[in-house]
């Protein structure tokens, strides 16, 4: 399997609720950043989290990494019918300053 | 800045025609990424580019496929000749500071 799994593929809740996606990867890595692509958008860049933080916070998003699990989580808290979109890890693993994506997960916030 | 410039927006053509797409970073970037997403493949990695110079082409599919950069503000992806299987959604990507900024993506159909 490749670099930047999600899971679950997909996640359908209600508006208010909570959206927690996760990511594992393979190798070691520099840092892990979250992206959210809009449906016939390009990808918005979300956070980055460096390998030595373990959480990181910003607005209603909430990142953690564990490093000796190779694993990351997007918390998406009191969520938007406009935070429907997909969301892709990727990772940094130092390989000349290339991203590898993970499959995404598609969310979709019901009103 | 106007963000990553992609264009055409859409391209439809014939098994067998050439296609360029064109992509304009963001001023002051000094990385180009090209990428091609698809439903069966998720988002690839085709080529990128520091400083003008082609880094890692590895993922160009075929040697119908090739990219260019002239100059820190253009570059290139052309397909000749271009195959049906080829339809995708092409990125170009610039980066600074280790985050990616997406291009909107130019949607190529080959009938």
């Amino acid at each position: 399997s490749q670099q930047g799994e999600e899971d679950p593929q997909a996640l359908s809740i209600q508006e208010g609720e909570n959206a927690t996606m996760n990511c594992s990867y393979k190798t070691s890595i520099n840092n892990l950043q979250w992206y959210r692509q809009n449906s016939g958008r390009g990808l918005v860049h979300l956070i980055l989290i460096r390998s030595n933080e373990r959480e990181k916070h910003s607005g209603r998003l909430r990142v953690t990494l564990d490093t000796s699990k190779k694993s990351s989580s997007l918390l998406i808290t009191a969520s938007r019918a406009a935070d429907t979109a997909s969301y892709f890890c990727a990772t940094d693993a130092n390989r000349g300053s290339r991203l590898t994506f993970g499959e995404g997960t598609q969310l979709t916030v019901n009103p | 800045d106007a963000g990553v410039i992609q264009s055409p927006r859409h391209e439809v053509t014939e098994m067998g025609q050439e296609v360029t797409l064109r992509c304009k970073p963001i001023s002051g970037h000094d990385y180009l990424f090209w990428y091609r997403q698809t439903m069966m493949r998720g988002l690839e990695l085709l080529i990128y580019f520091n400083n003008n110079v082609p880094i890692d082409d590895s993922g160009m599919p075929e040697d119908r496929f090739s990219a260019k950069m002239p100059n820190a503000s253009f570059s290139t992806l052309k397909i000749q000749p271009s195959e049906p299987r080829d339809s995708a959604v092409y990125f170009c990507a610039s980066r600074a500071s280790g985050t990616q900024y997406f291009g909107p993506g130019t949607r190529l159909l080959v009938l």
